[in-house]
């Protein structure tokens, strides 16, 4: 059963630091892997997908990396401003199961 | 394209009575999921379809949850009796075929149970 671990659970940095959140999974075989971010009490919203046979997707700000054989992807957000305070969600997918880190709680300080 | 959409946004219930949860899907999509959130056990997939046909409900809790999908356009959860530990945020997502698409989640239903 594919496990997703995302550490750290919370981070709280000053504006304008660039941070990287980090996600790890147990098994490889994976399809795809999506972040999402999700604010208080609001539904989640999609960043960035990698597909399997990628190694990294950017999003203005964002940018997110795969190692498929170490089981390991990156969210790197550049020039942090207080709007990315949220919480990061790390989803990995094997066929039809998408399954989901605990997320890291984000908090950027003006 | 409105998204995925999902109602009501909340819902508060006394404990025995049914719930029915409402989701439709962005139009084109072939794939449905049901997911529960909570801070406990953080986003569970409860169960999925498939061009309406339900693939795997293994993760539906118990017999008092059950999920139908009657066309491509509409999906309904309903928990029948409502217990409080069901309380939770309820997400449904949909996706295109084909492991090229990501998944897009609705706004989510919030359902207390008293």
């Amino acid at each position: 059963k594919q496990e997703v671990t995302q550490i750290p659970a919370a981070l709280s940095v000053p504006e304008g630091e660039n941070l990287v959140l980090n996600c790890s999974f147990t098994d490889s075989a994976i399809y795809n892997l999506q972040w999402f971010r999700q604010d208080p009490g609001k539904g989640l919203t999609s960043l960035l997908l990698i597909q399997s046979s990628q190694r990294e997707q950017t999003s203005g700000r964002l940018n997110a990396s795969l190692d498929k054989s170490s089981g390991r992807s990156t969210l790197y957000i550049a020039a942090s401003q207080p709007g990315d305070s949220a919480t990061y969600l790390c989803a990995v997918s094997n066929n039809n199961d998408m399954r989901f880190g605990a997320g890291t709680r984000l908090t950027v300080k003006p | 394209d409105a998204g995925v959409i999902q109602s009501p946004r909340h819902e508060v219930t006394e404990m025995g009575q049914e719930v029915t949860l409402r989701c439709k899907p962005i139009s084109g999509h072939d794939y449905l999921f049901w997911y529960r959130q909570t801070m406990m056990r953080g986003l569970e997939l409860l169960i999925y379809f498939n061009n309406n046909v339900p693939i795997d409900d293994s993760g539906m809790p118990e017999d008092r949850f059950s999920a139908k999908m009657p066309n491509a356009s509409f999906s309904t959860l309903k928990i029948q009796p409502s217990e409080p530990r069901d309380s939770a945020v309820y997400f449904c997502a949909s996706r295109s075929a084909g492991y090229n698409y990501g998944y897009t989640f609705g706004s989510g239903t919030r359902l207390t149970v008293v």
